[in-house]
């Protein structure tokens, strides 16, 4: 059974500062990784999605890379901000029909203004 | 464009009541899922279907009902609820099976079972 597994659980850096989160997942067959933000009392919106066969994706602000051989993806963020406190979630997907993801428990982020 | 619409947002009802989720897409996207947001599990899949009137069970079926009589609706039925099923519940669309198909989330229906 796929676990994925988000460290650190709970982050908080001052406004500005570079910073990595982390997934990591037991099944390297994955057919692909997605990242969301979570916002309190909101819905999940997806961030970047990294197809099995690529390495990294950018979106602004925003660098995902993924190591599939050795299960771990890191989002990386460059000079936070407060609008960036959010919880990130890490979700794979295994391929083929209707699979639905699954998710890490996610990294609470608070950016200290 | 509205894409996924959830309803009720919030609902309270009583043990062993039936309960009706809805969920909504407009984008005509071939799969859906309903998770469940829980404190120390994080989300994990219930349902999902590939298309109207094809469903399977995802990892926490137990006490929960689902039919796709159409491409964009995907209801979630709770047949007798039990306070183990208070949680936040998400239903999810994709458009097809491709790699790059990222899955999108509504806003979510806040359950609460007394």
């Amino acid at each position: 059974k796929q676990e994925v597994t988000q460290i650190p659980a709970a982050l908080s850096v001052p406004e500005g500062e570079n910073l990595v989160l982390n997934c990591s997942f037991t099944d390297s067959a994955i057919y692909n990784l997605q990242w969301f933000r979570q916002d309190p009392g909101k819905g999940l919106t997806s961030l970047l999605l990294i197809q099995s066969s690529q390495r990294e994706q950018t979106s602004g602000r925003l660098n995902a890379s993924l190591d599939k051989s050795s299960g771990r993806s890191t989002l990386y963020i460059a000079a936070s901000q407060p609008g960036d406190s959010a919880t990130y979630l890490c979700a794979v997907r295994k391929g083929g029909g209707a699979d639905g993801l699954t998710f890490g428990k996610g990294t609470h982020l608070i950016i200290q203004p | 464009d509205a894409g996924i619409t959830q309803s009720p947002r919030y609902k309270i009802t009583e043990t062993g009541r039936q309960v009706t989720l809805m969920c909504h897409q407009t984008w005509s996207h071939s799969y859906m899922f309903w998770y469940r947001q829980d404190l120390g599990h994080g989300l994990r899949l219930i349902y999902y279907s590939a298309a109207a009137d094809i469903t399977d069970k995802g990892e926490v079926p137990d006490g929960y009902v689902v039919s796709r009589s159409k491409t964009e609706n995907f209801p979630l039925t709770l047949e007798s609820a039990t306070r183990s099923q208070t949680s936040v519940y998400f239903c999810a669309s994709r458009p097809g099976l491709a790699s790059y198909n990222e899955q999108f989330f509504g806003p979510g229906t806040r359950l609460t079972v007394l």
